[in-house]
């Protein structure tokens, strides 16, 4: 069965530091997504993107965030100058255009 | 996106078949209701999605009354590994394969041997 795949699953990082969350999305799959998961919390929409642009966003994607593409398979997650309240799981996510979407097992990122 | 609800969290004995019913009164016409299953640490995972009536996976089946207010996912014969999250999610389904996903709290499911 294809699947999401995400790395690493585990980020462990400084406040203030830059990370990359690195995703895999579904070969053909055309939407792609990441959400974000606060301990105890629900799970909760950032961004979603098609055709190499952001299609939309929610209030928590600012412009600490950003999404890129940079070849045909890899969808990578970029936060500038983490903060504490950053320590979430991560998930990827893409869709096939019946929108059914799967999800990739996560990144558990820690800021300390 | 209709809202949904459904109870915040049920016991099951193993063996046994569950039902865990989502109400969502607000269902639009394009509306199509997906069920997502969670386990601790991990990503959600697509069980069962349906429009009406009743469909039928390997996993599950979604049970969907004609007035769509309502739907019921059954999972048969339970197990201990199927101890999770459930959520209950409406959406529309004529985006083209686009679907932003809203999760609620879900249906916290613990299946006791």
């Amino acid at each position: 069965e294809p699947e999401v795949t995400q790395t690493p699953s585990h980020q462990v990082t400084q406040m203030g530091q830059e990370v990359i969350l690195r995703c895999v999305p579904i070969s053909n799959h055309l939407y792609f997504y990441w959400y974000r998961q606060i301990l105890g919390q629900k799970v909760e929409f950032l961004v979603s993107f098609y055709n190499n642009e952001i299609s939309e966003k929610s209030e928590i994607f600012d412009d600490q965030f950003s999404v890129e593409r940079p070849d045909g398979s890899n969808f990578t997650l970029k936060i500038r100058s983490t903060k504490l309240e950053d320590s979430a799981m991560y998930f990827c996510a893409s869709s096939d255009y019946r929108g059914e979407t799967y999800f990739g097992a996560g990144t558990r990122l820690s800021v300390l | 996106l209709a809202k949904t609800t459904q109870p915040i969290s049920m016991d099951s004995y193993e063996g046994q078949e569950v039902n865990i019913t989502c109400s969502h009164n607000n269902i639009a016409t394009n509306d199509y209701i997906t069920w997502y299953q969670q386990f601790p640490s991990q990503g959600p995972r697509f069980i069962i999605q349906g429009y009406k009536t009743k469909v039928t996976n390997e996993v599950a089946s979604l049970f969907i009354p004609a007035d769509r207010k309502s739907s019921t996912l059954s999972l048969p014969r339970v197990s201990l590994s199927d101890t999770a999250v459930y959520y209950c999610l409406v959406g529309d389904g004529n985006s083209g394969g686009y679907q932003k996903v809203t999760f609620g709290i879900g249906t916290k499911l613990q299946v006791i041997p």
